[in-house]
């Protein structure tokens, strides 16, 4: 079975611009949740998307946001990109929400100049 | 405010012998704990799992050990193998939360 894939995986931007970013979830599981991993700040959670709707959130500004489309597939999107911005954004699948081993992707490296 | 504390940033260890590798945490509603090992430029790779109702849970020659009283939690690797040098991340989480937080990672250096 084919793992967490995710796309592009590595990005740059600039300041100011906007981003999207893929995730194709493990086939069969439902649940997708995005985490950011920076330096300074480790791994934290985004949001987690489960029948295309956002059940779990993090403490991140309106400015990240996502959505999940019928066949389990996700996207996220940071609008105004910040310097702060620049990270490693992971993406992963669980069966079914409550299911709490997620499985993780190789992640997309974004760097904003 | 670090819920999940992992407070050797590294670890060496010699090949052959028991990795210890230990994590704190302080919010007392978490019940599940999960570990995971991360390769640069790799997503981090499930490793062992284990519930709140149980204080220890094997799996070949990973073993997780639970300490609810102290809030403490670590995995013991046993032989260590070369290939085991990597990042390793404790987790935790609420169940139905669906929702990891994860410690900063210790660095685990296996030494031929």
């Amino acid at each position: 079975k084919a793992g967490v894939t995710q796309t592009p995986r590595y990005l740059i931007k600039t300041r100011g611009q906007q981003v999207t970013l893929s995730c194709s979830p493990i086939s069969g599981h439902r649940s997708v949740s995005w985490y950011q991993q920076t330096p300074g700040q480790g791994l934290q959670f985004l949001f987690e998307y489960f029948s295309e709707t956002q059940r779990n959130k993090g403490n991140f500004p309106g400015r990240f946001s996502g959505r999940q489309f019928s066949n389990s597939r996700s996207e996220m999107n940071v609008s105004t990109l910040e310097l702060g911005d620049s990270a490693l954004y992971l993406c992963a699948s669980s069966l079914e929400q409550g299911v709490l081993v997620q499985y993780f992707g190789p992640g997309t490296r974004l760097l904003v100049l | 405010d670090q819920q999940v504390k992992q407070n050797s940033p590294s670890l060496s260890v010699q090949e052959g012998r028991i990795s210890i590798l230990n994590c704190d945490y302080t919010n007392s509603m978490f019940d599940y704990f999960l570990w995971y090992k991360k390769y640069p430029a790799e997503g981090p790779t499930f490793l062992i799992s284990i519930s709140s109702i149980k204080d220890k849970n094997e799996d070949g020659r990973f073993t997780v050990f639970l300490n609810k009283s102290a809030k403490h939690l670590s995995l013991h690797i046993v032989p260590s193998q070369p290939g085991d040098s990597a990042v390793y991340f404790c987790a935790a989480s609420i169940q139905g939360a669906q929702k990891l937080v994860f410690g900063q990672g210790t660095r685990l250096t296996i030494n031929p």
